[in-house]
């Protein structure tokens, strides 16, 4: 398996821009989770979803952020309008059902604003 | 906010073992505790996880006090690929993991 994948591996947008980021989790999994890194705050959960239905999205940080999960394959993080403040790395990660103790994630994707 | 507490850095000389301590001493009865570990510029990766038992793998090893209030992973023979930021969690499953700041372990030569 290729693992999760991620897409774009870098992305370099303007403020104001939309910015959309995807995500393929491992074939099987259930699961797939949604999180940001910055230096400041680390490594934070926005949001995850099971069996394609957002579960908690707590961490969202505010009306800005979207996340979708149209089907098994396949999930989008929006940004709009983007901010320079939502410049960090973004991953995703899946795991295989609730009693699975391991996520696995993906390479990340690293967005700046400008 | 994350239940754990671990040093912010360590130091391992190259082929010794490594050992990561970690205090959680709200944790709950049915909560696990799981370790990750970040290399540089890359995701988050799982190493092991236990509840009161003892665990090893072929990465490593986790020792959980009886009272269930502290942890050490174990890396038996540190090598430079293993310098990376470690994460010490408790979780009930998997589906809401809570990274705090980790330890910074580096492995010299």
């Amino acid at each position: 398996d290729a693992g999760v994948i991620q897409s774009p591996r870098h992305e370099v947008t303007e403020m104001g821009q939309e910015v959309t980021l995807r995500c393929k989790p491992i074939s099987g999994h259930d699961y797939l989770f949604w999180y940001r890194q910055t230096m400041m705050r680390g490594l934070e959960l926005l949001i995850y979803f099971n069996n394609n239905v957002p579960i908690d999205d707590s961490g969202m940080p505010e009306d800005r952020f979207s996340a979708k999960m149209p089907n098994a394959s396949f999930s989008n993080l929006k940004i709009q309008p983007s901010e320079p403040r939502d410049s960090a790395v973004y991953f995703c990660a899946s795991s295989l059902g609730q009693g699975a103790y391991e996520q696995y994630f993906g390479p990340g994707t690293r967005l700046t604003v400008t | 906010d994350a239940k754990t507490t671990q040093p912010p850095s360590m130091d391992c000389a190259e082929g010794r073992a490594a050992n990561l301590p970690c205090n959680h001493s709200t944790i709950s009865g049915n909560e696990y505790v799981y370790w990750y570990r970040q290399i540089h510029s890359q995701g988050p990766q799982y190493i092991i996880h236990g509840l009161k038992n003892n665990e090893t793998n072929e990465m490593a090893s986790l020792i959980i006090t009886e009272d269930r209030k502290s942890s050490t992973l174990i890396l038996p023979h540190a090598t430079l690929r293993d310098t990376a930021v470690y994460y010490c969690i408790v979780s009930i499953y998997t589906d809401k993991l809570i990274f705090g700041t980790g330890t910074r372990l580096q492995v010299f030569p």
